[in-house]
């Protein structure tokens, strides 16, 4: 079964303080896999897109890493800042003949001052 | 460019009333998709459109549902009748190609939140 799950559900960290948000996967066959940042009523907005060949991408202070042997992937956050607050998506594309995405539940990040 | 814009923002409405929400998305974008998301079910593809044309609506959740794309710059959701467990969020987005290229990016709206009393 084609599914996509993430760690923790919620997570409260301290302004300035580092955090690895995880996101294992069962997709096949695999295509890509996107973190979203979605902060409270917006929209999402995409954060990395990683394909099977790709092992890290960055953007700014967020770092994804994906290991597609044990389908695994992380989303890194450096030095947190309030603005991080908002819930992070993990979303892992099919590579069929039309095309499947699967989302995940998506982790709770809040950033205490 | 304004980004996907979707109208309106929010609405109440009682059950059994037609709900349409509309879209317009980033201009030169071919592909156009909508989605509905709740606290239960999380991010779900409803349908997604290739220049106008629903390629894939078997997200759709069932025939109270429709969604039209009459030109390259606008497309609509409608609900009818409406009941609800249709309360949720619904989101336009659009890219300049299909969800699983990689290196696509896929450009959300703020979203259309929706509550069926």
């Amino acid at each position: 079964k084609n599914q996509v799950e993430q760690s923790p559900q919620s997570l409260i960290i301290l302004e300035g303080k580092n955090c690895t948000l995880q996101c294992n996967y069962t997709v096949s066959p695999f295509s890509n896999l996107r973190w979203y940042k979605q902060d409270t009523g917006r929209g999402p907005v995409s954060l990395t897109i990683m394909t099977f060949s790709e092992n890290t991408k960055s953007n700014g202070r967020y770092t994804a890493t994906l290991d597609a042997d044990t389908k695994q992937s992380s989303l890194h956050i450096t030095a947190s800042q309030l603005s991080d607050s908002a819930s992070y998506i993990c979303v892992v594309s099919r590579n069929t003949g039309g095309f499947k995405t699967i989302f995940g539940a998506g982790t709770r990040l809040f950033v205490k001052a | 460019d304004a980004g996907v814009i979707q109208s309106p923002r929010h609405e109440v409405t009682e059950m059994g009333q037609e709900v349409t929400l509309r879209c317009k998305p980033i201009s030169g974008h071919d592909y156009l998709f909508w989605y509905r998301q709740t606290m239960m079910r999380g991010l779900e593809l409803l349908i997604y459109f290739n220049n106008n044309v629903p390629i894939d609506d078997s997200g759709m959740p069932e025939d109270r549902f429709s969604a039209k794309m009459p030109n390259a710059s606008f497309s609509t959701l409608k609900i009818q009748p409406s009941e609800p467990r249709d309360s949720a969020v619904y989101f336009c987005a659009s890219s300049l190609m299909a969800q699983f290229s990689s290196g696509n990016t896929i450009y959300f709206g703020e979203g259309s939140w929706l509550t069926v009393v």
